[in-house]
C-alpha cells in the first residue's frame, strides 16, 4: 500500500511570489484534502477535491487554488504569497463517503515565505 | 458553527505513569470525533476514530479515548506512557463527508 506522498519537503518563497505543492495519493483513495497548519496551531481546511473538482472549501481567499488530476494526485497552487501563508501544507486522501476511511496524511511541505 | 477545543497546550507526564488529554466539541449536528498524533516533522496518523457503537475506542500505541455524549467530549488516556508518545496530539471531529475540524493541539512530554 503506498502511502500519501507529498513534495517538496520545504521550500522558500518571496512575499509577491506564487508556489505550486504536489501530492499523491494513497492508492486506492478517490479524494484529496489540503489543510494549513500554521505554527503551534492545528491543521486548517482549505479544500477537498473529488472527480477533479473542488468539492467544498474552507475560509481561504481564491488566491489559493487546487487541481485534482485523473490519477486522483493533486496541485495546491498560491499566488501573490503573503508572509502569513508561511505554514505547513499538508495534503490528505480519502475514500469519498465512506465513513470508515479517515483522512490518511502525508508529511507535508514547510513553506516560507520571507 | 463546530469547534474543538483542546484544553491543555502542554502535558508533562513521567514515562510509565498515566496520561489524559482533554477534547471537548461543538457541534449542532452528529459528528464523527478522531485523535491524530503528529511526531516532530511528520504529517499526523491516525490513533483512533468514533464512528457508532460502544463509546470507549481503542487505538493503536495503547491508547482509548471515551465518547461522552452529554459532555460534548472525547478525552484520549494511556494507562502507562513510553517515552516514545513524546508528541503532539489533535481531537478532530467531522461531519458530512469533507471539513475536518481540529483542536490546537496538546503537546505531550514524557519524561525519564
Amino acid at each position: 500500500e503506498t502511502g500519501v506522498t507529498q513534495s517538496p519537503t520545504h521550500l522558500i518563497k518571496t512575499r509577491g511570489q506564487q508556489v505550486t505543492l504536489r501530492c499523491s495519493s494513497q492508492s486506492g483513495h478517490n479524494t484529496v484534502s489540503w489543510y494549513q497548519q500554521a505554527l503551534g496551531q492545528g491543521p486548517q481546511f482549505i479544500f477537498q477535491y473529488y472527480r477533479e473538482e473542488e468539492n467544498g472549501r474552507g475560509n481561504f481567499p481564491p488566491r489559493f487554488s487546487g487541481l485534482q488530476f485523473p490519477n486522483y494526485s493533486s496541485e495546491l497552487n498560491v499566488n501573490a504569497l503573503e508572509l502569513d501563508d508561511s505554514a505547513l501544507y499538508l495534503c490528505a486522501s480519502s475514500l469519498y463517503g465512506s465513513t470508515n476511511s479517515p483522512l490518511h496524511f502525508g508529511n507535508g511541505t514547510r513553506l516560507t515565505v520571507t | 458553527a463546530q469547534s474543538v477545543t483542546q484544553l491543555d497546550s502542554q502535558v508533562p507526564v513521567f514515562e510509565e505513569a498515566p496520561v489524559e488529554l482533554r477534547c471537548n466539541y461543538s457541534s449542532s449536528v452528529s459528528v464523527y470525533l478522531f485523535w491524530y498524533v503528529q511526531y516532530p516533522n511528520q504529517g499526523l496518523q491516525l490513533l483512533l476514530k468514533y464512528l457508532s457503537g460502544s463509546t470507549l475506542v481503542k487505538g493503536i500505541n495503547g491508547f482509548e479515548a471515551e465518547f461522552n455524549k452529554s459532555q460534548t467530549s472525547f478525552h484520549l488516556r494511556k494507562p502507562s506512557v513510553h517515552i516514545s508518545d513524546t508528541a503532539e496530539y489533535f481531537c478532530a471531529i467531522v461531519s458530512g463527508t469533507y471539513k475536518y475540524i481540529f483542536g490546537t493541539g496538546t503537546r505531550l512530554k514524557v519524561l525519564a
